[in-house]
């Protein structure tokens, strides 16, 4: 079974841009999840999505959003670039069962965001 | 208080010594465990979850969890210099919206 895929790999921008970036999950997964991680930092929690609805939101400004497709894909958008905004950008699928207490989180290979 | 913690590090270990890992919360409504590796500049990738007292064993890697001092452990036998690497601790509860919060990972290194 594919795992999980992220496109592009690698993206540079200058600030005032906006980027799109692109996860294909894992097979049958329903959930997306996004994360921005910086050096240094841990895993910092954007959205997540389940069923094309946003079910669970950070605490990043409007400027970050996302959707998800009927096919579960999902796509992650950045507006008004900043050069704090460079990371390196995770997806992350799951299954996600009803009544399930093991969400496990598969994560793609990430887009490394680089704002000149 | 951080929702879940886990020491910085960096913890240092010589190599074919047992690296002991561990990770606190504090949603006592908390189900299920995980633990993440990630080597410098890729992505997480699981080690193994755990969700009943007690320990459970993968190969060289045994999760243990105390639910009722509400902390998860991971212990690596026989370190490898493969293993260094940022260990992540990640809790999940079902209640709370389905979140999974995560630690800020411990930095193992496990020199020759």
């Amino acid at each position: 079974k594919a795992g999980v895929t992220q496109t592009p790999r690698y993206l540079i921008k200058t600030r005032g841009q906006q980027v799109t970036l692109s996860c294909s999950p894992i097979s049958g997964h329903r959930s997306v999840s996004w994360y921005q991680q910086t050096p240094g930092q841990g895993l910092q929690f954007l959205f997540e999505y389940f069923s094309e609805t946003q079910r669970n939101k950070g605490n990043f400004p409007g400027r970050f959003s996302g959707r998800q497709f009927s096919n579960s894909r999902s796509e992650m958008n950045v507006s008004t670039l900043e050069l704090g905004d460079s990371a390196l950008y995770l997806c992350a699928s799951s299954l996600v069962s009803s009544g399930s207490y093991t969400d496990t989180q598969y994560f793609g290979p990430g887009t490394r965001l680089t704002v000149l | 208080q951080k929702e879940v913690e886990q020491n910085s590090g960096p913890l240092s270990v010589p190599e074919g010594a047992i690296a002991s890992l561990n990770c606190t919360y504090s949603d006592r409504g908390s189900q299920s465990f995980f633990w993440y590796r990630q080597y410098s500049g890729k992505s997480p990738e699981l080690i193994m979850f755990i969700y009943s007292n007690g320990d459970k064993e993968d190969g060289r890697f045994t999760a243990q969890l105390n639910k009722a001092s509400q902390y998860v452990s991971l212990l690596i036998r026989d370190s490898q210099p493969s293993d260094s690497a940022t260990y992540l601790c990640a809790v999940f509860n079902a209640g709370n919206n389905r979140k999974l919060i995560w630690g800020l990972g411990t930095s193992l290194a496990v020199n020759p």
